[in-house]
Protein backbone atom coordinates (compact mmCIF):
# COMPACT_ATOMS: atom_id res chain seq x y z
CA UNK A 1 0.00 0.00 0.00
CA UNK A 2 1.48 3.30 -1.13
CA UNK A 3 1.57 5.77 1.79
CA UNK A 4 3.13 9.85 1.18
CA UNK A 5 4.00 12.35 4.26
CA UNK A 6 4.56 15.59 4.06
CA UNK A 7 7.25 16.98 6.77
CA UNK A 8 8.90 20.29 7.12
CA UNK A 9 8.31 23.35 9.43
CA UNK A 10 4.86 24.50 10.23
CA UNK A 11 5.50 28.34 10.77
CA UNK A 12 7.38 30.54 8.20
CA UNK A 13 8.13 33.80 8.35
CA UNK A 14 6.73 36.38 5.94
CA UNK A 15 9.52 36.78 2.70
CA UNK A 16 11.07 33.62 3.58
CA UNK A 17 11.13 30.83 2.06
CA UNK A 18 8.87 27.33 2.44
CA UNK A 19 10.16 24.20 2.28
CA UNK A 20 8.57 20.75 2.44
CA UNK A 21 9.20 17.45 1.74
CA UNK A 22 7.01 14.46 0.84
CA UNK A 23 8.49 10.75 1.63
CA UNK A 24 6.92 7.79 -0.37
CA UNK A 25 6.74 4.44 1.31
CA UNK A 26 5.21 1.06 -0.42
CA UNK A 27 5.88 2.03 -3.34
CA UNK A 28 8.37 3.81 -6.04
CA UNK A 29 8.59 6.75 -7.66
CA UNK A 30 8.63 5.74 -11.02
CA UNK A 31 6.78 5.89 -13.94
CA UNK A 32 4.41 8.49 -12.05
CA UNK A 33 3.55 11.82 -11.49
CA UNK A 34 4.18 13.48 -8.11
CA UNK A 35 2.01 16.68 -7.09
CA UNK A 36 1.37 19.14 -4.27
CA UNK A 37 -1.91 20.72 -3.89
CA UNK A 38 -2.55 23.08 -0.98
CA UNK A 39 -6.21 24.19 0.54
CA UNK A 40 -5.88 27.76 2.60
CA UNK A 41 -8.09 27.06 5.76
CA UNK A 42 -11.69 27.04 4.98
CA UNK A 43 -11.17 27.49 1.56
CA UNK A 44 -10.65 25.37 -1.56
CA UNK A 45 -7.66 23.09 -3.26
CA UNK A 46 -5.14 24.80 -5.40
CA UNK A 47 -3.05 22.56 -7.67
CA UNK A 48 0.55 23.94 -7.21
CA UNK A 49 2.83 21.98 -9.45
CA UNK A 50 4.15 18.77 -10.26
CA UNK A 51 7.40 16.65 -10.92
CA UNK A 52 7.61 13.03 -13.07
CA UNK A 53 10.29 10.73 -11.40
CA UNK A 54 12.83 11.51 -14.37
CA UNK A 55 12.60 15.08 -12.95
CA UNK A 56 10.17 17.09 -15.19
CA UNK A 57 8.08 19.88 -13.77
CA UNK A 58 5.05 21.74 -14.41
CA UNK A 59 3.89 24.42 -11.89
CA UNK A 60 0.26 26.53 -11.95
CA UNK A 61 0.82 29.27 -13.38
CA UNK A 62 -0.04 31.81 -10.95
CA UNK A 63 3.19 30.38 -8.28
CA UNK A 64 5.54 29.50 -11.14
CA UNK A 65 7.89 32.70 -10.57
CA UNK A 66 8.05 31.48 -6.98
CA UNK A 67 8.23 27.64 -6.64
CA UNK A 68 10.03 25.06 -7.35
CA UNK A 69 9.51 21.13 -7.08
CA UNK A 70 12.66 18.33 -6.86
CA UNK A 71 12.71 14.72 -6.53
CA UNK A 72 15.53 12.45 -5.17
CA UNK A 73 14.42 8.70 -6.17
CA UNK A 74 17.35 7.54 -4.08
CA UNK A 75 15.61 8.33 -0.93
CA UNK A 76 12.02 7.99 -2.34
CA UNK A 77 11.32 12.02 -1.58
CA UNK A 78 10.36 14.94 -3.72
CA UNK A 79 10.08 18.42 -2.49
CA UNK A 80 8.53 21.48 -2.42
CA UNK A 81 9.74 25.19 -2.04
CA UNK A 82 8.00 28.03 -2.19
CA UNK A 83 9.69 31.95 -1.94
CA UNK A 84 9.13 35.14 -0.71
CA UNK A 85 6.09 33.90 1.02
CA UNK A 86 3.31 36.02 2.20
CA UNK A 87 -0.03 35.21 4.45
CA UNK A 88 -1.80 34.47 2.04
CA UNK A 89 0.08 31.27 1.12
CA UNK A 90 -0.87 29.81 4.62
CA UNK A 91 -2.36 26.62 3.90
CA UNK A 92 -2.55 22.90 4.56
CA UNK A 93 -0.09 21.33 2.01
CA UNK A 94 -1.08 17.91 0.60
CA UNK A 95 1.45 15.82 -1.49
CA UNK A 96 -0.51 13.42 -4.14
CA UNK A 97 0.04 10.98 -6.74
CA UNK A 98 -0.63 11.44 -10.03
CA UNK A 99 -1.51 8.09 -11.70
CA UNK A 100 -1.32 9.39 -15.07
CA UNK A 101 -0.21 12.30 -16.98
CA UNK A 102 -3.18 14.56 -18.59
CA UNK A 103 -6.59 13.42 -16.27
CA UNK A 104 -6.12 14.45 -12.35
CA UNK A 105 -5.85 11.19 -10.68
CA UNK A 106 -5.01 11.95 -8.04
CA UNK A 107 -4.66 8.53 -6.17
CA UNK A 108 -2.89 8.68 -2.81
CA UNK A 109 -2.73 11.67 -0.57
CA UNK A 110 -0.72 12.34 2.27
CA UNK A 111 -2.61 13.48 5.41
CA UNK A 112 -1.58 17.35 4.86
CA UNK A 113 0.55 19.72 6.53
CA UNK A 114 -0.56 22.96 7.81
CA UNK A 115 1.88 25.60 7.30
CA UNK A 116 1.39 29.13 8.55
CA UNK A 117 2.89 32.47 7.50
CA UNK A 118 3.85 34.86 9.88
CA UNK A 119 4.58 38.39 10.18
CA UNK B 1 -6.36 30.20 -15.37
CA UNK B 2 -9.28 30.63 -12.90
CA UNK B 3 -10.91 27.99 -10.42
CA UNK B 4 -14.43 26.33 -11.82
CA UNK B 5 -17.57 27.27 -11.04
CA UNK B 6 -19.48 24.91 -8.34
CA UNK B 7 -22.34 25.56 -5.92
CA UNK B 8 -21.38 26.72 -2.48
CA UNK B 9 -24.06 24.34 -1.67
CA UNK B 10 -26.36 21.58 -1.91
CA UNK B 11 -28.62 19.49 -0.06
CA UNK B 12 -30.71 16.53 0.14
CA UNK B 13 -32.65 13.98 2.03
CA UNK B 14 -30.92 9.95 2.32
CA UNK B 15 -32.40 8.31 -0.49
CA UNK B 16 -33.20 11.15 -2.63
CA UNK B 17 -30.30 12.36 -5.55
CA UNK B 18 -28.45 15.13 -6.12
CA UNK B 19 -26.11 16.75 -9.10
CA UNK B 20 -23.18 19.34 -8.62
CA UNK B 21 -22.02 20.98 -10.95
CA UNK B 22 -19.31 22.36 -12.31
CA UNK B 23 -18.89 24.98 -14.78
CA UNK B 24 -15.54 26.00 -16.64
CA UNK B 25 -14.60 27.36 -20.08
CA UNK B 26 -13.11 26.49 -23.43
CA UNK B 27 -10.04 26.03 -22.40
CA UNK B 28 -10.52 23.32 -19.36
CA UNK B 29 -13.93 21.73 -18.97
CA UNK B 30 -14.98 22.43 -22.49
CA UNK B 31 -12.07 20.94 -24.21
CA UNK B 32 -10.92 18.22 -22.16
CA UNK B 33 -12.21 15.09 -21.07
CA UNK B 34 -9.60 14.70 -18.52
CA UNK B 35 -12.44 15.55 -15.55
CA UNK B 36 -12.33 14.07 -11.69
CA UNK B 37 -14.75 14.84 -8.85
CA UNK B 38 -12.62 14.33 -5.20
CA UNK B 39 -14.70 14.28 -1.97
CA UNK B 40 -13.63 15.28 1.41
CA UNK B 41 -14.59 15.11 5.08
CA UNK B 42 -13.45 17.48 7.76
CA UNK B 43 -9.88 16.98 8.25
CA UNK B 44 -9.47 14.39 5.81
CA UNK B 45 -7.42 14.84 2.94
CA UNK B 46 -9.53 14.46 -0.76
CA UNK B 47 -10.82 10.97 -2.14
CA UNK B 48 -10.96 10.78 -5.80
CA UNK B 49 -14.54 9.51 -6.42
CA UNK B 50 -14.49 10.07 -10.64
CA UNK B 51 -12.02 10.28 -12.91
CA UNK B 52 -12.12 10.66 -16.39
CA UNK B 53 -15.40 12.32 -16.45
CA UNK B 54 -17.35 9.34 -15.70
CA UNK B 55 -14.90 6.43 -14.81
CA UNK B 56 -15.10 5.43 -11.04
CA UNK B 57 -11.96 4.02 -8.99
CA UNK B 58 -12.36 0.61 -7.89
CA UNK B 59 -14.24 0.72 -4.03
CA UNK B 60 -16.22 3.61 -5.12
CA UNK B 61 -20.18 2.89 -4.87
CA UNK B 62 -22.08 2.86 -8.05
CA UNK B 63 -23.85 5.57 -6.00
CA UNK B 64 -21.76 8.09 -8.07
CA UNK B 65 -21.56 9.21 -11.48
CA UNK B 66 -19.96 11.86 -13.29
CA UNK B 67 -21.10 13.07 -16.87
CA UNK B 68 -19.73 16.19 -18.92
CA UNK B 69 -22.02 18.56 -21.52
CA UNK B 70 -20.02 21.36 -23.41
CA UNK B 71 -18.04 23.69 -20.59
CA UNK B 72 -19.96 21.75 -17.38
CA UNK B 73 -19.20 18.58 -15.41
CA UNK B 74 -21.63 17.06 -13.23
CA UNK B 75 -21.32 14.48 -10.49
CA UNK B 76 -24.38 12.81 -9.62
CA UNK B 77 -24.84 11.14 -6.32
CA UNK B 78 -27.92 8.76 -5.94
CA UNK B 79 -29.40 6.97 -2.86
CA UNK B 80 -27.78 9.64 -0.32
CA UNK B 81 -26.68 8.46 2.29
CA UNK B 82 -25.28 9.74 5.72
CA UNK B 83 -21.73 9.31 5.11
CA UNK B 84 -22.11 11.45 2.19
CA UNK B 85 -22.07 14.32 3.47
CA UNK B 86 -18.66 16.22 2.78
CA UNK B 87 -17.17 18.58 0.07
CA UNK B 88 -17.26 17.89 -3.21
CA UNK B 89 -14.71 19.40 -5.77
CA UNK B 90 -14.01 19.20 -9.22
CA UNK B 91 -10.98 19.17 -11.13
CA UNK B 92 -10.19 19.23 -14.99
CA UNK B 93 -7.04 19.37 -17.43
CA UNK B 94 -5.99 23.00 -18.30
CA UNK B 95 -3.97 22.69 -20.92
CA UNK B 96 0.07 23.51 -20.78
CA UNK B 97 0.33 20.03 -18.17
CA UNK B 98 -1.46 22.38 -15.56
CA UNK B 99 -4.73 21.49 -13.51
CA UNK B 100 -7.30 23.63 -12.02
CA UNK B 101 -9.90 23.03 -8.98
CA UNK B 102 -13.03 24.25 -8.66
CA UNK B 103 -13.99 26.16 -5.85
CA UNK B 104 -16.28 23.20 -3.81
CA UNK B 105 -19.51 22.39 -3.01
CA UNK B 106 -20.85 21.28 0.59
CA UNK B 107 -23.37 18.35 0.18
CA UNK B 108 -25.95 18.39 3.29
CA UNK B 109 -27.59 15.26 4.14
CA UNK B 110 -30.88 16.63 5.77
Amino acid sequence: QVQLQESGPRLVKSSETLSLTCTVSGGSLSTYYWSWIRQPPGKGLEWVGYIYYSGSTSYNPSLKSRVSISVDTSKNQFSLKLNSVTAADTAVYYCARQQRHLTPLFDYWGPGTLVTVSS
Amino acid sequence: QSALTQPRSVSGSPGQAVTISCTGTNNDVGDYNYVSWYQQHPGKAPKVMIHDVSERPSGVPDRFSGSKSGNTASLTISGLQAEDEADYYCCSYAGSYTWVFGGGTKLTVL
